[in-house]
């Protein structure tokens, strides 16, 4: 398997423009994680899909960003309009197994991460 | 929500063997306590987890406290590719946030 693909791996963007980030997960999974991750924030859960249903969107920093998961091999992270704050590595990963009750003990698989750079 | 407390950084000689500490006093009966690390310029990867019983695998083991209070990370050789910054999460249905973690230095 390839892995999670995320695209663009790097972006560099003037502020105000719409970015958006994209993923691939790993082919059988049944969630999707967007992460967030600055030097002065760490590693940041913005929202996570469960068969293609948003779960728990608490930490979308506000109503700029926006993740859709039209499909089971694609979800999207968009920002609109971007700032320079934006600028980071938004990782997306994913899981899945399918275990039923026991959903805690699975391994989650990042990609690269996309480095956005907001000017 | 459960949250850990890990020291912010810890060095190791390279060969020697690394005990990462973790502090989860508020784990709750069904969280998964989970290691990750992340390698510069890259991705968290998993390391292990385990839920009540020590585990083993091909990269660590994880050292279970017998009250679930603690757990340890065990690099039984550090080389110069295990320096990362080391994340213990405990999962809640499959919620996976990650804390500050402890930036592991390994000195050849």
């Amino acid at each position: 398997d390839a892995g999670v693909i995320q695209s663009p791996r790097h972006e560099v963007t003037e502020m105000g423009q719409e970015v958006t980030l994209r993923c691939k997960p790993i082919s059988g999974h049944d969630y999707l994680f967007w992460y967030r991750q600055t030097m002065m924030r760490g590693l940041e859960l913005l929202i996570y899909f469960n068969n293609n249903v948003p779960i728990d969107d608490s930490g979308m920093p506000e109503d700029r960003f926006s993740a859709k998961m039209p499909n089971a091999s694609f979800s999207t992270l968009k920002i609109q309009p971007s700032e320079p704050r934006d600028s980071a590595v938004y990782f997306c990963a994913s899981s899945g197994g399918g275990w039923g009750s026991s959903t805690s003990g699975n391994t989650i698989y990042f990609g690269e991460g996309s480095w956005l750079t907001v000017v | 929500d459960a949250k850990t407390t890990q020291p912010n950084s810890m060095e190791s000689n390279e060969e020697e063997p690394v005990h990462l500490p973790c502090n989860h006093s508020t784990i709750s009966g069904t969280d998964y306590i989970h290691w990750y690390r992340q390698l510069p310029s890259q991705g968290p990867e998993y390391v292990i987890h385990g839920l009540t019983s020590n585990v083993n695998n091909r990269m660590a083991s994880l050292a279970i406290a017998e009250d679930r209070k603690s757990s340890t990370l065990i690099l039984h050789r550090a080389t110069l590719r295990d320096a990362a910054v080391y994340y213990c999460i405990l999962s809640l249905n499959n919620d996976m946030r990650f804390g500050a973690g402890t930036r592991l230095t390994v000195k050849p």
